[in-house]
């Protein structure tokens, strides 16, 4: 069965310096898109970056950065030089066949930057 | 000018009421969602529909039904409100229902059933 796991329900990290948020997934699926959300406290979800399975690189976005592990399973997301403003639910999410690829989320990481 | 927006924001009701919550998108999308997302957290989706096919996940009580006028909008509706229905309601659309295709969210629906 499809499954997403976030291990750290929260996480710190000092101001400027740069974070790794967890993600692993399960699929047996050969297609598949990884995603991960942002949901600060005033609870939109914000689009952050998407990686593609057959994708050869690892997916960038400003300070944000995938680091995908495809033989892992793995999917984490770095932030670099972290900012006050990055403190906020992240959330990693899935759509492969095997749930007609409509987006599965894993529970979530509280990530709380500290000045 | 919103690409997805649901009304209203806020809704308290009574236990045993019915209500609904609007969603429509201004994107030309084919596919919509809803997803429940508990005082945890932890967000659920609870339906994906496009103009060929309804997938209703197996979870959902038969007291939520999703209904749409047209391809831009879909509503949902409640009867028969619980507590335990309490949660953020978030809609949802993407071009197509397909593995690359990013969600848009509407700001979500704090429903509080009392």
């Amino acid at each position: 069965a499809q499954k997403i796991t976030q291990t750290q329900p929260g996480m710190f990290v000092q101001e400027k310096e740069a974070v790794t948020l967890d993600c692993t997934y399960d699929t047996s699926d050969p297609s598949y898109g990884l995603f991960w959300y942002k949901q600060p406290s005033s609870g939109e979800m914000i689009f952050l970056i998407y990686q593609g399975s057959y994708d050869q690189q690892n997916a960038t976005e400003g300070r944000y950065s995938l680091n995908f592990q495809k033989a892992r399973k793995s999917a984490n997301l770095v932030i670099s030089a972290s900012q006050l403003g990055d403190s906020a639910m992240y959330f990693c999410a899935m759509r492969d066949l095997y749930n007609n690829n409509d987006m599965r989320f894993g529970a979530g990481t509280r990530l709380t930057v500290k000045p | 000018d919103t690409a997805v927006s649901q009304t209203p924001k806020y809704l308290v009701t009574q236990m045993g009421n019915d209500k609904s919550i609007k969603c429509e998108q201004n994107l030309g999308h084919d596919t919509m969602y809803w997803y429940k997302q508990d005082s945890k957290k932890f967000l659920k989706i609870m339906f994906s529909y496009n103009n060929k096919e309804l997938i209703i996940n197996e979870t959902v009580p038969n007291r939520f039904s999703p209904k749409s006028p047209d391809k831009a909008h879909l509503n949902l509706h409640i009867n028969s409100l619980e507590l335990g229905d309490s949660a953020v309601y978030f809609c949802a659309s993407s071009q197509e229902r397909v593995s690359n295709e990013k969600l848009f969210f509407g700001s979500g629906t704090q429903l509080s059933v009392l």
